[in-house]
């Protein structure tokens, strides 16, 4: 079966760097995206990869390993408005999304 | 433009009943689909649309119908509601399937503001 794992819930402090891994096992691959989703409210994109290495915008970086089935978001000098879930999806041989359960981000002051 | 646009925002429905929701884009997108999003899960795929007059199913259709007469509207209907529908749905769309794949670092999938529904 196909299956996107990623952390339930991660915590940290206003200012720092957080890591946010995904793993996954997919039939094909077409790509991997990242989508903030603040509580009540729609997915927005943040992120896609398709091909190994990193992928840098502004404070948010994507890296993917093919290879490896291996992605992560990397978030840099929290800010409290990035309190958010995050949710890691590919996209199949079909070019359907799967998606992971997403990870709720808790920054503290 | 409006983007996505959905309604109702909310809804509670007894068991039984039927309804449909509403979806409609303004930005000549070919491809729709519908999300069911639950506590602890990814957004699962009910029914999809790779344009006018074509739909198919996705993941968890059962219990779901749609129906794509024209390229702005895409609503779900609801046969006969049961408490395990009680979710919250998401409408969603791109110029096409594959455009996704092509987005680069383009945002290309636009979400609505999402359905909460609860089935009593």
């Amino acid at each position: 079966g196909q299956n996107i794992d990623q952390p339930t819930e991660m915590t940290a402090t206003e200012g720092a760097i957080v890591q946010i891994n995904c793993t996954y096992q997919t039939s094909g691959f077409n790509g991997l995206f990242w989508y903030q989703q603040h509580a009540g409210e729609a997915p927005t994109f943040l992120s896609y990869n398709v091909l190994d290495g990193l992928e840098e915008k502004g404070r948010f970086s994507s890296f993917l390993s093919r290879s490896k089935g291996y992605s992560y978001l990397l978030l840099k000098e929290l800010q409290m408005k990035d309190s958010a879930s995050y949710l890691c999806a590919v996209m199949d041989s079909n070019y359907q999304l799967i998606w992971g359960a997403g990870t709720k981000l808790i920054i503290k002051p | 433009n409006a983007g996505v646009t959905q309604t109702p925002k909310f809804q509670v429905l007894k068991t039984g009943q039927s309804m449909t929701l509403q979806c409609a884009q303004d930005m000549n997108h070919e491809y729709m689909s519908w999300y069911r999003q639950d506590p602890g899960m990814g957004l699962r795929l009910i029914h999809y649309s790779v344009g006018a007059g074509i739909t198919d199913q996705g993941e968890v259709p059962n219990g779901y119908n749609v129906s794509r007469s024209t390229t702005e509207d895409f609503p779900l209907r609801l046969l006969s509601a049961a408490p395990s529908q009680t979710s919250v749905y998401f409408c969603a769309s791109s110029y096409s399937r594959t455009d996704l794949a092509l987005a680069g670092n383009t945002d290309t999938q636009y979400f609505g503001p999402g359905t909460r529904l609860t089935v009593l």
